[in-house]
């Protein structure tokens, strides 16, 4: 069975700096996707960012980028110039790419405190 | 474009009770996800629709949960009796199409106490 893993229960971050969320998983698939969602307190799950697993090119949208590691199956995401709006729990999500079901599995997540 | 759209979004309940949740997915999104997160969790699928049949279930607990999705749109999520365990916040997801790349778009959730 496929598992994602976040090492860091919580971050925090000055405003305007970078900061970088891990992620782990495990899988024997070799096509995939991978989702960087965040979750403001309101509980609306937004997604973030999204890496196919066959490309090697590292996925970026504006100030979030990943840096995806296939062979140590790591998916980083940094968070450049952080603002305040960016504070909110972030979960790191896989889904395989055929077979099955579309379901998304989830790692526990990882708060992020922006300091002003 | 709306979004995915959940009621009620609080709800407190007491073990052994029944409880149901509605969700209206994005119009015309075909593949409809029920999720449970619990506190300090991820979400967890607990069924996946395509249109109004049941393309995996094998995570919901099927002794006390049932899902349906009535025409292929609107589903309802029930938990009789509730467990303890069962306190969770309760995520409806939809997407436009059975594709695993493709985006899924989450409602604000129902957050469930069972005392």
């Amino acid at each position: 069975a496929q598992t994602v893993t976040q090492s860091q229960p919580e971050m925090s971050v000055q405003e305007a700096e970078t900061v970088t969320l891990s992620c782990t998983y495990d899988t024997s698939e070799s096509d995939y996707y991978l989702f960087w969602y965040k979750q403001p307190p309101s509980r609306q799950m937004i997604l973030v960012i999204r890496q196919e697993a066959y490309k090697q090119q590292n996925a970026t949208e504006n100030r979030f980028s990943v840096n995806f590691q296939k062979a140590a199956k790591s998916f980083s995401l940094k968070i450049s110039d952080s603002q305040l709006g960016d504070a909110a729990m972030y979960f790191c999500a896989y889904v395989r790419a055929q077979g099955g079901s579309e379901k998304l599995v989830f790692g526990k997540g990882t708060k992020l405190t922006v300091n002003p | 474009e709306a979004g995915v759209a959940q009621s009620p979004r609080y709800k407190i309940i007491e073990k052994r009770q029944s409880v149901a949740f509605w969700c209206n997915p994005i119009s015309g999104h075909a593949t409809l996800y029920w999720y449970q997160q619990i506190l300090g969790q991820g979400p967890k699928l607990l069924i996946q629709f395509q249109n109004n049949g049941v393309v995996d279930d094998s995570q919901l607990p099927k002794d006390r949960f049932s899902a349906e999705r009535l025409k292929g749109v609107d589903s309802t999520l029930k938990i009789q009796p509730a467990k303890l365990e069962d306190s969770a916040v309760y995520l409806c997801a939809s997407s436009f199409a059975r594709t695993s790349g493709v985006q899924q778009f989450f409602g604000p959730g129902t957050r469930l106490t069972v005392l």
